[in-house]
């Protein structure tokens, strides 16, 4: 298998743009999570789903923040409008419902001037 | 996260030196789990602790859990530059949660 898949690996934009970051879960897998890392606040989880629905997105930080999984293959976390604070490595993985390890993707790094 | 504590922070040792990673929590553990974080990279997982008093290896990495004391230890045995990264300790606290936390990380750093 090869491996959660993240889009961009990269991303720059300007403040006030919208930024759509992409996901493609280890196929079989029942959980997907988006997790933010920086370092003040190292990693944090942001939302994750279950069988393609939210069940908690106590993490999201406002409602600048959306997330979407519209098919077990496939996620998007939306910012709108960026910020320059939400300037972080945002990362996805997932899991399988029996086995509470994470699989990691290789993270999107998001810098908004 | 104040809930969960890494230390130390940071560290350099020379390579084929031993080194200790301690990760403790403020709340009672359920599971306790290790990751690899390569510069720039995703994190990779390593082990997953339940029980007390368990320990596992994987390679010349070793960890143990101490469930009184809510703390794990991860320990390297001869270390070597591809040792290097940071590692992280992710903690759930209740059974059936895939909600776990995640500690800081320990920055580690292995001089040839």
């Amino acid at each position: 298998d090869a491996g959660v898949i993240q889009s961009p690996r990269h991303e720059v934009t300007e403040m006030g743009q919208e930024v759509t970051l992409r996901c493609k879960p280890i196929s079989g897998h029942d959980y997907l999570f988006w997790y933010r890392q920086t370092m003040m606040r190292g990693l944090e989880l942001l939302i994750y789903f279950n069988n393609n629905v939210p069940i908690d997105d106590s993490g999201m930080p406002e409602d600048r923040f959306s997330a979407k999984m519209p098919n077990a293959s496939f996620s998007t976390l939306k910012i709108q409008p960026s910020e320059p604070r939400d300037s972080a490595v945002y990362f996805c993985a997932s899991s399988l419902a029996r086995d509470s390890r994470r699989y990691f993707g290789p993270g999107t790094r998001l810098t908004v001037t | 996260s104040q809930e969960l504590e890494q230390s130390p922070q940071s560290l350099i040792v020379q390579e084929g030196k031993n080194l200790t990673i301690n990760c403790t929590s403020s709340k009672t553990l359920y599971g306790l789990y290790w990751y690899k974080q390569k510069y720039g990279e995703g994190l990779i997982f390593l082990m997953m602790l339940q029980k007390g008093g368990e320990e596992k290896s994987h390679e010349k990495i070793t960890a143990k859990l101490d469930e009184k004391k809510q703390q794990s230890s991860l320990h390297i045995t001869a270390s070597q530059p591809s040792h290097a990264g940071i590692y992280l300790c992710g903690v759930s606290h209740a059974s059936g949660t895939y909600k776990y936390i995640f500690g800081t990380g320990t920055r580690l750093k292995v001089l040839a």
